[in-house]
C-alpha cells in the first residue's frame, strides 16, 4: 500500500527566506507526483506535476524535484512570500492503483510571516 | 471557465440523518472523483467515476455511503446513518479523461452532531 510522508508538519519562516517542503513514497511505481496548494476553506490547486520519467519541474519561484528510486520529492520556494501561506499537500498516482488515484500525503502548513 | 463546485459547501446534521453532497464538474469532463479530507490529514480516494458508471468505489469506507453521477455530469454522494465520524470535507475533482490532470472544487464541510 502507498504511503505519503511530509515533513515537516508545520513550518513559519520570516518574509524572504528561501524553503523546502519534504515528501517521500513508500512504493516507487508511480505514474507521476504531484504538489498541491490548499488554502483554508478552499479547494486544492495544482502547483507542478513531475511524471515518473523527469527529474524536475519550475514554475516561477516554485521548483519540484524527483528522485523516484529513493521515493523522494522536494518542493523548493525561493524568495518567500505572505501570500505563500498554505497547507502544501503532496500527492502521487501509483501504478498498482491505478492512474485515477492521488494518494496523498498529510501536507505542511507555512505561514510566512512580514 | 467556471471551475469544480460544490453544495452546500457547509452541512451540519445529526447522527442518523441521511445526507446528500452534490458535485458540478467542469463541463465536458468526462472523469469524476470523490475525496474525503479529515481534520489535518490528506485527501482520501472514495471513488471514481468514467462517464455515467462508479469505474473504482474501492474507497468507501462501508454500505452507508454511495455515490451516482446519472448523466455523466452531476455528481452526488448520498451518505446513510450518518455517524459523527463521517465529519470531514468532502471534495470533489474532474478531469477531461482520466488520464488528465484532476481539478478540485472547494469541498463541503460536513459535521455530524
Amino acid at each position: 500500500k502507498q504511503e505519503v510522508t511530509q515533513i515537516p508538519a508545520a513550518l513559519s519562516v520570516p518574509e524572504g527566506e528561501n524553503l523546502v517542503l519534504n515528501c517521500s513514497f513508500t512504493d516507487s511505481a508511480i505514474y507521476n507526483l504531484q504538489w498541491f496548494r490548499q488554502d483554508p476553506g478552499k479547494g486544492l490547486t495544482s502547483l507542478l506535476l513531475i511524471q515518473s520519467s523527469q527529474r524536475e519541474q519550475t514554475s516561477g519561484r516554485l521548483n519540484a524535484s524527483l528522485d523516484k528510486s529513493s521515493g523522494r520529492s522536494t518542493l523548493y520556494i525561493a524568495a518567500s512570500q505572505p501570500g505563500d501561506s498554505a497547507t502544501y499537500l503532496c500527492a502521487v498516482h501509483t501504478l498498482n492503483t491505478g492512474f485515477q488515484k492521488l494518494v496523498f500525503g498529510t501536507g505542511t502548513r507555512l505561514l510566512v510571516s512580514p | 471557465g467556471a471551475g469544480v463546485s460544490q453544495t452546500p459547501s457547509n452541512k451540519v446534521t445529526e447522527k442518523g440523518k441521511y445526507v446528500e453532497l452534490r458535485c458540478d464538474p467542469i463541463s465536458g469532463h468526462t472523469a469524476l472523483y470523490w475525496y474525503r479530507q479529515s481534520l489535518g490529514q490528506g485527501p482520501e480516494f472514495l471513488i471514481y467515476f468514467q462517464g455515467t458508471g462508479a469505474a473504482d468505489d474501492s474507497g468507501l469506507p462501508n454500505d452507508r455511503f454511495f455515490a451516482v453521477r446519472p448523466e455523466g455530469s452531476v455528481s452526488t454522494l448520498k451518505i446513510q446513518r450518518t455517524e459523527r465520524g463521517d465529519s470531514a470535507v468532502y471534495l470533489c475533482a474532474s478531469s477531461l479523461t482520466d488520464q488528465e490532470t484532476q481539478y478540485f472544487g472547494p469541498g463541503t464541510r460536513l459535521l455530524v452532531l
